[in-house]
């Protein structure tokens, strides 16, 4: 596609559910970002993926939080045994490779969590 | 200290004002700058990216102080289209992949 995509665009589960975040990058982008944001607040730096690999998860909150990525594509960020903070948007970027210091991170609409 | 820091404003101007805002970064290394815009309920979008020497796009100007540790984003003749929060963002240094963004400013021009 031209753009980034996420889904679902809006998610309601029970506190104690396990949630699946997917994100499509931009076709050829090699880099993935994960972030996310919380009402009212900046982006929070999540997990990095280089190709299929995540050479930095320092930003994961806790062990609850995995991202994985497959085909230099597709990414999908697992959140086990929801917790009410969890609740925020979670948005993806790609930009179109890691090595120029100036490259625009191109962001997805983001998936809306909501934990009851 | 945080990493990246911005006045969250509101920021309430008249049509036609020119308004600056500033951002302090606290790593010295840091190596790229960027002004991101973001609509309510929307994704982030590249506004400009900030060079050394600073520039210049229409009516929009940044300006980088390495010295200082921080970047300024200037608008002149606001628009009514130019309400939105304004993220700072700051790449660290060589080697580090991560962009660290501001918490905002949020600016609304008024008619």
């Amino acid at each position: 596609g031209a753009g980034v995509s996420q889904s679902p665009s809006n998610k309601v589960t029970e506190k104690g559910k396990d949630v699946e975040l997917r994100c499509d990058p931009i076709s050829g982008h090699t880099a993935l970002y994960w972030y996310r944001q919380r009402l009212g607040q900046g982006l929070e730096f999540l997990i990095y993926f280089q190709g299929n690999s995540a050479p930095d998860k320092s930003g994961l909150p806790s062990d609850r939080f995995s991202a994985e990525r497959t085909g230099e594509s597709v990414s999908t960020l697992t959140i086990q045994r929801t917790q009410q903070e969890d609740s925020a948007v979670y948005l993806c970027a790609s930009p179109l490779a890691s090595g120029d210091r100036y490259n625009e991170q191109f962001f997805g609409p983001g998936t809306r969590l909501t934990v009851l | 200290r945080k990493e990246v820091e911005q006045d969250p404003g509101p920021f309430n101007v008249p049509e036609g004002a020119t308004v600056a805002f500033n951002c302090t970064y606290s790593n010295s290394a840091s190596q790229s700058f960027f002004w991101y815009r973001q609509d309510c309920r929307k994704e982030p979008k590249l506004l400009m990216s900030v060079y050394s020497s600073g520039n210049e796009d229409g009516r929009f100007t940044a300006q980088l102080n390495r010295a200082s540790q921080y970047i300024s984003l200037l608008i002149r003749d606001s628009k009514l289209s130019d309400s939105a929060t304004y993220l700072c963002v700051v790449r660290g240094a060589s080697g580090t992949y991560k962009y660290i963004f501001g918490t905002g400013t949020r600016l609304k021009v008024l008619a």
